[in-house]
């Protein structure tokens, strides 16, 4: 089946950009989405992008989308402590319905 | 103020009895769906709703049961709780399945 794959943990340094990489193997996927998770909340959707776009930029957040390679990237500029969170990535195919299959998620720790 | 809200936060019970998850929305969403959050495994979807009295099986639907009799409301029902079904649990609505937008906080469960 589907499968979406992220690394575990990111360290960066408040101020600096922080990139969050993500790898998924179904090569019909049509959405693919980045959701943030603070402890003792839900997700919350930052950004999604279509599949036939090769980026999309909102305020700090730029995601882009390597189709050939199925690899998706969330970069985030001028990282501050308050982006210090679990972040999903997620895709869903257009089918019959769009269960979505999200990664394992990334934890993002923002240091001063 | 859009919100999705989950009862009970946290619950701990024994193998066997039954229990039930509330989910209601104030969004007037048609979709719904309920996720399963383990360690290690990111999330997976247990059930989703397209409408009022009508769902359908996610990924991991084994062990449970959901209703939907009204647009706002989304109960998860375990008949006979067991251990494996110790998890975080989220309910999610949105206006399309194409894009789920908004998450309940969760509700801890632990199956002793």
């Amino acid at each position: 089946g589907e499968d979406v794959e992220q690394s575990l943990f990111l360290s960066v340094r408040e101020g600096d950009s922080s990139v969050i990489n993500c790898t998924y193997t179904d090569s019909s996927s049509t959405y693919l989405y980045w959701y943030k998770q603070e402890p003792g909340a839900g997700l919350q959707l930052l950004t999604y992008i279509f599949s036939n776009m090769d980026m999309k930029q909102d305020q700090r957040l730029t995601v882009l989308l390597n189709k050939k390679d199925k690899h998706l990237s969330l970069r985030i500029a001028d990282t501050q402590t308050g982006d210090s969170a679990i972040y999903f990535c997620a895709e869903s195919t257009a089918g019959g319905s769009y269960i979505p299959t999200f990664g394992r998620g990334t934890s993002l720790i923002v240091h001063p | 103020e859009a919100q999705v809200t989950q009862n009970p936060r946290y619950l701990i019970t024994v193998t066997g009895k039954k229990l039930t998850v509330t989910c209601s929305q104030n969004m007037n969403h048609e979709y719904m769906s309920w996720y399963r959050q383990d360690p290690g495994l990111g999330l997976r979807q247990i059930y989703y709703s397209m409408n009022v009295e009508v769902t359908d099986k996610g990924d991991v639907p084994e062990g449970y049961k959901v209703s939907r009799k009204e647009k706002r409301n989304f109960p998860l029902i375990l008949e006979s709780p067991s251990p494996n079904q110790t998890s975080l649990y989220f309910c999610a609505s949105s206006l399309s399945d194409r894009l789920i937008q908004h998450f309940g906080d969760g509700t801890r469960l632990s199956i002793l």
